[in-house]
């Protein structure tokens, strides 16, 4: 498979725990974004790397969340000290220059 | 980027076209108009983009009024797996970080 990977899609954590996604790019994609959605609303940007620089954040990146794409191929998401209010879909995208985003299938996160 | 407005919902019979609107009555000169499409628990479907000439591709044909005001997307012989929400997105395309800002769509269900 090609595409864009996330992994785990599913994850339920307890409320104050950290937790991690991972995005795995399409080969050769040197632009990666980090959505998240929640129920019934469409994706909202959070970040965006072109190869391993973080070039925009969105004010809903609190200082909780932190992403890295340390070798401008995989990407982490990271959130610290869960909340409620976390619980959503995280999609990671990537992209060539000048041409459309493909999405992964997104990690679904649950905050008990 | 430009806002848009589409309907909530729409209804459509397996083999008949399927005729989206959207409204973008704001849009600037530089902005292009895509559609994206997101199958339920799916990521985002990149479906096709255009500024001022009507396009078409193997998924749709997308239909801009001739003051750029508004758009259609159209695809030709729905079926049931064409059953969506659709997004109609408005944005400057750049060499840039240029991310997708969506709204909530129109969620299109395709009946036998």
């Amino acid at each position: 498979d090609t595409g864009v990977s996330q992994n785990p899609r599913h994850k339920i954590t307890k409320r104050g725990q950290n937790v991690t996604f991972r995005c795995d790019p399409i080969s050769e994609h040197n632009r990666l974004y980090w959505y998240r959605q929640t129920l019934g609303q469409g994706p909202e940007f959070l970040t965006y790397f072109q190869n391993e620089a973080q070039l925009e954040k969105s004010r809903l990146l609190s200082d909780r969340f932190s992403a890295e794409r340390p070798k401008g191929s995989f990407s982490t998401l990271e959130i610290q000290r869960t909340e409620q209010g976390d619980s959503a879909m995280y999609l990671c995208a990537s992209s060539p220059p000048w041409a459309e985003a493909f999405f992964g299938q997104g990690t679904r996160l649950t905050v008990v | 980027d430009a806002k848009t407005t589409q309907p909530p919902s729409m209804d459509c019979a397996e083999g008949r076209a399927a005729n989206l609107p959207c409204n973008h009555s704001t849009i600037s000169g530089n902005e292009y108009v895509y559609w994206y499409r997101q199958i339920h628990s799916q990521g985002p479907q990149y479906i096709i983009h255009g500024l001022k000439n009507n396009e078409t591709n193997e998924m749709a044909s997308l239909i801009i009024t001739e003051d750029r005001k508004s758009s259609t997307l159209i695809l030709p012989h729905a079926t049931l797996r064409d059953t969506a929400v659709y997004y109609c997105i408005v944005r400057v395309h750049t060499g840039t970080a240029s991310k997708l800002t969506f709204g909530t769509g129109t969620r299109l269900q395709v009946t036998l």
